[in-house]
Formats: structure tokens, sequence, C-alpha cells
């Protein structure tokens, strides 16, 4: 099956500072989503992003699919960014899930 | 409020009883998804089901169980099968089959005591 690879598995940052996190992927898919784990457990959409680039708030994303490749920008973090950020690809109708990103902000 | 709820939030159970999960949207979407995560790790696919009354297997379906007779509800019941079931349950849904937005419910803490 198709493989999902994301890096860095850890990240600490300092408030302010910006970031990147990688998205790799093993074959072609139809669709790509960022989604951040909070901890309490709850998983918010980022972004649905297949191809292109995307732009909300602090937060961006661009994904090439030719290069199966997905980045997710952080910029000016924020304590409230901590969590578990992953990616998620789907090829037919599964969503298949990478190991995610611990990012820690400190204060 | 519109969204997806799944009760009980924690749930301590002793090995060799089966528990059932409930997964609850009123986003009229089609498609439900039961997903399992383990500590550290990323979600593994337990079943999901495109439409009412159908449902297919995912990658660990073994010791798990699920229905779906109406559109709003797939329930997820773990059987004394699963060797392993403590874990983070997480129920999903969307509007069709693929190329959609997938949204999550707060998740289900079970423990096997």
């Amino acid at each position: 099956g198709i493989q999902v690879e994301q890096s860095p598995p850890d990240l600490i940052l300092q408030e302010g500072a910006n970031s990147t996190l990688r998205c790799n992927f093993s074959d072609s898919v139809n669709n790509l989503q960022w989604f951040h784990q909070n901890p309490w457990g709850q998983l918010i959409n980022l972004f649905y992003i297949p191809s292109g680039t995307k732009q909300n708030g602090r937060l961006s994303a661009t994904t090439v699919a030719t290069e199966r490749y997905s980045l997710l920008y952080i910029s000016s973090s924020q304590t409230t960014d901590s969590g578990v950020y992953f990616c998620a690809v789907e090829r037919g109708n599964k969503l298949v899930f990478g190991a995610g990103t611990i990012l820690r902000v400190k204060s | 409020d519109g969204g997806i709820t799944q009760s009980p939030k924690y749930l301590f159970r002793k090995e060799g009883q089966n528990v059932t999960l409930s997964c609850e949207q009123n986003l009229n979407h089609d498609a439900m998804y039961w997903y399992r995560q383990d500590p550290g790790q990323g979600l593994r696919l337990i079943y999901y089901s495109q439409i009412v009354n159908d449902f297919q297997k995912g990658d660990i379906a073994e010791g798990y169980s699920v229905s779906r007779e109406k559109k709003e509800s797939f329930p997820l019941t773990v059987t004394s099968a699963q060797k392993n079931p403590t874990a983070f349950y997480l129920c999903a849904s969307r509007q069709g089959r693929s190329g959609n937005t997938i949204y999550f419910g707060e998740g289900s803490w079970l423990t096997v005591v």
C-alpha cells in the first residue's frame, strides 16, 4: 500500500519562530489533507490540498503532486499551535495517515 | 450544532467483554469511518461505510464489528477477540466517496482492565 512519511518526528520551537513540516508519499494520490490534533485528541482540518498552495492566517501549505510531497508552513508560532500535525493521503476510498509531527511551542 | 458525536468519551472494560462505541453525525454525510490511534502513532483504518447497509473492512478489522442501519449512525463493537483493544478510537465522516474533506469526532478512549 501507499506509504506516508512525515518529518521531523519532533519539533520544539520558541514562540514566534517559523517552521516547515514535510509529508512525503510513495504513490500518486487524489487527495491530501493536513490535520492538527490538539492535546485533548480532537483532530482539526487545516487544509484540503491535493495540489497547489493555500494559506489560512499564519498557516500555509503547498503540495507538489508530481514530486509526491507536501509542506506545511507555520509562521510566528504560538503556544496554541502545540500538538501533533498529521498528513493524510487518499488513494481509492481510503485515507492513509502518516505517523505525525509532534510540535511543542515554548513561551 | 452540526457535527459528529462520539460516546462515551472514556470507557473501561474488563477483559473478555464486548463494548460498543457510538458515533452519530448530523451532517448528512454519506461516508463514515472508524480509526484507531495508539500512543505516538498515526491513525489506522478499522472499518468504513460508503452507504447505508454496506461497509468494508479497513486495514485492522480483526476483532471489530460495525453496522450501518441508518445514515447518521455507525457504531463500532470491540469484541473480546480483539487482542489489544486499549486505544483511542476516532469516528469520521464526509460527503461522497472521495475527494472531499473528512471530519472527525472528538474520540473515545477505551481502556481494558
